[in-house]
C-alpha cells in the first residue's frame, strides 16, 4: 500500500533552517510528483511547492521563493523539504502529500504524509 | 493566483441532515476542482477529483457537481463520521490554491 512517512517534530530558534523528509513506499517513487502544504494552528492549508523525483526539477510558491529547497534522494525514495530563516509564523505542520495523476503536476493529492509539526520559538 | 471562497464558514447539523458546502472561485478553474474531509489531528482524505468523481472507497453519500467558479460539495445523509472540515482546491494553475474550509459540526 502507498505511504509516506514523515521525520519527526521539530523545535527551532527564529532565523534556524529546518529540513522535514518524506519516505514513499508502495509505489514507483520517480512516477509521481511530491508536494508539500503546510497548515498554520487552527488555520487552512497552504501549497509551498512540487519536486519531480524523476529529475529532481521544482516549482515553488511564490511566497517562499529564496527560503525553500525541495530535493530528493531516489535511492531512499526519500523527498526533503528545507525551510530557511524561520519566523514565528512559521510554526505548522506540514505535509508532503503525493499528486494523484502519473507524470502530472498540476493535480489533487491522493495520498498524504502523518504531517511534521515545525515549531519556532525563542 | 486563484481564491477559492468556502461558504458558510461553518455548519451545524444533526445525524441524517443533508450537508451543502460551497466554493466559489474568482476565476475559472474549469472542472479542475477537488475536496478534502480533515479531521482534528489528521492528515486531509482525498474525497472528490475534477469536481464530481469519488476517490477510492468514499461513500455513495459524497457528491460534488459544478464547474467554472461554482462548486458544490454534498452530503446525503450525515454519519457521524462525517463532522469534519473541508476543504476546496483548485488544481487548474500555478499556485495550486485552496478555500479557507468549511466546519461541519454537530447541532
Amino acid at each position: 500500500q502507498v505511504q509516506l512517512v514523515q521525520s519527526g517534530a521539530e523545535v527551532k530558534k527564529p532565523g534556524a533552517s529546518v529540513k522535514v523528509s518524506c519516505r514513499a513506499s508502495g509505489y514507483t517513487f520517480i512516477s509521481y510528483y511530491i508536494h508539500w502544504v503546510r497548515q498554520g494552528p487552527g488555520q487552512g492549508l497552504e501549497w509551498m511547492g512540487i519536486i519531480n523525483p524523476s529529475g529532481d526539477n521544482t516549482n515553488y510558491a511564490q511566497k517562499f521563493q529564496g527560503r525553500v529547497t525541495m530535493t530528493r534522494d531516489t535511492s531512499t525514495s526519500t523527498v526533503y523539504m528545507e525551510l530557511s530563516s524561520l519566523r514565528f509564523e512559521d510554526t505548522a505542520v506540514y505535509y508532503c502529500a503525493r499528486g494523484g495523476l502519473r507524470g502530472m503536476t498540476m493535480t489533487y493529492f491522493d495520498y498524504w504524509g502523518q504531517g511534521t509539526l515545525v515549531t519556532v520559538s525563542s | 493566483e486563484i481564491v477559492l471562497t468556502q461558504s458558510p464558514a461553518t455548519l451545524s447539523l444533526s445525524p441524517g441532515d443533508r450537508a451543502t458546502l460551497s466554493c466559489r472561485a474568482s476565476q475559472s478553474v474549469g472542472n479542475s476542482l477537488v475536496w478534502y474531509q480533515q479531521k482534528t489531528g489528521q492528515a486531509p482524505r482525498l474525497l472528490i477529483y475534477d469536481a464530481s468523481n469519488r476517490a477510492t472507497a468514499i461513500p455513495a453519500r459524497f457528491s460534488g457537481r459544478g464547474s467554472a467558479t461554482d462548486f458544490t460539495l454534498t452530503i446525503s445523509s450525515l454519519e457521524p463520521e462525517d463532522f469534519a472540515v473541508y476543504y476546496c482546491q483548485q488544481c487548474n494553475s500555478w499556485p495550486l490554491t485552496f478555500g479557507g474550509g468549511t466546519k461541519v459540526e454537530i447541532k
